[in-house]
């Protein structure tokens, strides 16, 4: 198995731009999660989404932020317009919720830098 | 609502020494608990995880841990500590009737191994 899947792995951009971030997970897999990660506030809980369906956006910081899972293989995450106060490590993850016990398998992360 | 805290945000360690890392959760229901490392730019990846079976867990690279009850904790220990162990460590909670497979995660831990 691949594991799960993060494009692109870096991406520089500049304020006011829109960023795009795509996660594949992993095939059978049915929940899906999207983190940040900074030195300052740590790993932090964005949305999550089960069968497809946004379970809980509490943790989407504004309305620039969005996430679609349009099938069950494939989310974004996009942010529109970027700050450079938006730079940090997202971190996709994905699990199966269906007698298991809710092991999450993380992808490698997209580092985004926001001039 | 369950929750983890993680002692010590950081931890230096001799190589060959014991590496201790301490976690305490906050459950009202029986809780699955997990350890995760994350290496220097990589994501997430899963140490060990405790399901209700044994009591004594043990995971890759030599760690293991032991979920106590009594004490609501899940410390991870590893005998003899390696240069290849500096990373930080994170303990995640998550409970059986949890349908959506969210994790709570600890704050994390950073060990340093020093020759």
């Amino acid at each position: 198995d691949a594991g799960v899947i993060q494009s692109p792995r870096h991406e520089v951009t500049e304020m006011g731009q829109e960023v795009t971030l795509r996660c594949k997970p992993i095939s059978g897999h049915n929940s899906l999660f999207w983190y940040r990660q900074t030195m300052m506030r740590g790993l932090e809980l964005l949305i999550y989404f089960n069968n497809n369906v946004p379970i809980d956006d509490s943790g989407m910081p504004e309305d620039r932020f969005s996430a679609k899972m349009p099938n069950a293989s494939f989310s974004t995450l996009k942010i529109q317009p970027s700050e450079p106060r938006d730079s940090a490590v997202y971190f996709c993850a994905s699990s199966f919720t269906g007698g298991t016990y809710n092991e999450q398998f993380f992808g490698p992360g997209t580092r985004l830098t926001v001039l | 609502a369950q929750s983890v805290t993680q002692l010590g945000s950081h931890v230096s360690v001799s190589e060959g020494a014991l590496v201790l890392l301490r976690c305490n959760y906050s459950s009202s229901v029986p809780p699955y608990l997990f350890w995760y490392v994350q290496y220097p730019n990589q994501g997430l990846q899963l140490l060990l995880k405790y399901t209700s079976a044994a009591t004594l867990v043990k995971g890759i690279n030599g760690f293991e841990a032991e979920f106590k009850k009594s004490e609501t904790s899940f410390h991870l220990t590893k005998p003899s500590a390696h240069m290849s162990d500096a990373a930080e460590y994170f303990c995640a909670v998550s409970v059986v009737t949890d349908s959506w497979g969210k994790l709570q995660f600890g704050a994390g831990t950073q060990v340093v191994v020093t020759p």
